[in-house]
């Protein structure tokens, strides 16, 4: 089956420790993107990449790492610098063979990460 | 930038009702406005989107209107059912490369049988 993977669903981490979510597509999507949701408010974009080996920084990146070294996968890493880091992270992607459809972003189900 | 406002926060309907979800955006240049499902447990699912080429859409139960002229779009669901029951989602961004998305606070509506 097509589609967005994330793992794990659920995530402890002791505070001052890094930790690293997965997310991994096989849509064959060009863009990968990283989405933090906090009770009562919007996603809020943390990094994204439009391609391979190259990502920018979005609205909350400070705490914040990633990597894209293949197309199919765009890891996470909330380091100790995060100083609230326990939300619900969001990956998603985007961008296929047609050009009418790279702004759909289609999501995974998230990883839950507490900071205990 | 994109400053993108969704009301109401909480919506409660019976069961056959029509829910409305209204979401207003501040970027004249957003040019797709995609509405996303959130279960419990669950990721956001794509469940309606619109261009700024077109003014309505529908699929089954569900339509979304835009008004580019008052920067507002709205999500309709007739005939609603408890299995509606979720967090709503409203977006605007910009098409092409990008594809950033700004999203609004989100509404939970719930369907009572």
């Amino acid at each position: 089956d097509g589609g967005i993977t994330q793992s794990p669903k659920y995530l402890f981490r002791k505070e001052g420790q890094n930790v690293t979510l997965s997310c991994e597509q096989n849509l064959n999507h060009d863009a990968m993107y990283w989405y933090r949701q906090d009770p009562g408010q919007g996603l809020r974009l943390i990094y994204y990449s439009q391609i391979v080996n190259d990502f920018q920084k979005g609205d909350i990146a400070e705490g914040y790492s990633v990597s894209r070294e293949k197309k199919e996968s765009f890891p996470l890493t909330v380091t100790s610098a995060q100083k609230n880091p326990t939300a619900f992270y969001l990956c998603a992607s985007s961008g296929g063979a047609s050009l009418t459809s790279t702004d759909t972003q289609y999501f995974g189900p998230g990883t839950r990460l507490t900071v205990l | 930038g994109e400053n993108v406002e969704q009301h109401p926060s909480t919506l409660s309907v019976q069961e056959g009702d029509s829910a409305v979800i209204k979401c207003t955006y501040s970027d004249s240049a957003s040019n797709y406005f995609p509405w996303y499902k959130q279960e419990l447990g669950k990721g956001s699912q794509l469940i309606i989107d619109i261009r700024s080429n077109v003014g309505e859409k529908k699929d089954q139960r569900i339509a979304v209107t835009l008004n580019k002229t008052a920067k507002h779009f709205s999500l309709h669901i007739t005939e609603t059912q408890p299995e509606d029951s979720a967090v709503y989602f409203c977006a605007a961004g910009r098409g092409g490369s990008q594809g950033n998305l700004i999203f609004g606070k989100g509404t939970k509506l719930s369907v009572k049988p």
